[in-house]
């Protein structure tokens, strides 16, 4: 099986741009959550989408916004970027949401933000 | 509201010692628990998890942990570490029927030759 793959790997952006990061889903898997790594930090729970919809939210900003495709593949995407917003973010997918079903993270991407 | 603690940010420990990485957690509801590992440039993949049952479970690497409701905490124990179980490890919850979970600041397990 394939499992979950993150692009870019690094990033570098200026204050104030628009970034867009992607993620490919396990084969099968109807579920993607995003969580942002501060250094030194626990993941945080950004999103998740289910079958291409909204599934729940952490508490982070509407800058902050999401898609998922049908072809297994989300984007998560940034506007207005600020110099916090500099960490690894990361992709899990999971066949169907909720704690029974394991999530399959992939390795990230490093956005750093200048 | 949950939240998650990692009294330990560093664990050194000498090869084939035993080792405790400790984790708390706070709420008011029923949760789960889990552990992951991240190794070097990788990303977290889950090593045990509970949900209901036997408050004792057990990973694949020899790895336990064991869910203590009075005491609110899911210490992460091995009886004897290896080389390879340099990593850091993350005790996360979750409440039962939601959709993401709430991860603790990590544990640098570091193994010493």
């Amino acid at each position: 099986e394939t499992g979950v793959t993150q692009s870019p790997t690094h990033l570098i952006k200026t204050r104030g741009q628009q970034v867009t990061l992607r993620c490919s889903s396990q084969s099968g898997h109807n579920t993607v959550s995003w969580y942002q790594q501060a250094l030194g930090q626990g993941p945080q729970f950004i999103f998740q989408y289910y079958r291409e919809e909204e599934n729940g939210r952490g508490n982070f900003p509407p800058r902050f916004s999401g898609l998922q495709f049908p072809n297994y593949s989300s984007e998560l995407n940034v506007n207005a970027l600020e110099l916090d917003d500099s960490a690894l973010y990361l992709c899990a997918s999971s066949l169907e949401p909720g704690e029974g079903s394991p999530l399959h993270f992939g390795n990230g991407t490093r956005l750093t933000v200048t | 509201a949950q939240s998650v603690t990692q009294l330990d940010s560093q664990v050194p420990v000498f090869e084939e010692a035993p080792v405790e990485l400790r984790c708390n957690y706070s709420s008011s509801v029923s949760v789960y628990l889990f552990w992951y590992v991240q190794y070097p440039n990788q990303g977290l993949q889950l090593l045990l998890k509970y949900l209901s049952g036997s408050t004792l479970v057990e990973s694949i690497n020899g790895f336990e942990a064991e869910f203590n409701k009075s005491q609110t905490s899911f210490h992460l124990r091995k009886p004897s570490v290896h080389i390879s179980d340099t990593a850091e490890y993350y005790c996360a919850v979750s409440l039962t029927g939601a959709n993401n979970l709430f991860f603790g600041t990590g544990t640098r397990l570091t193994v010493i030759p």
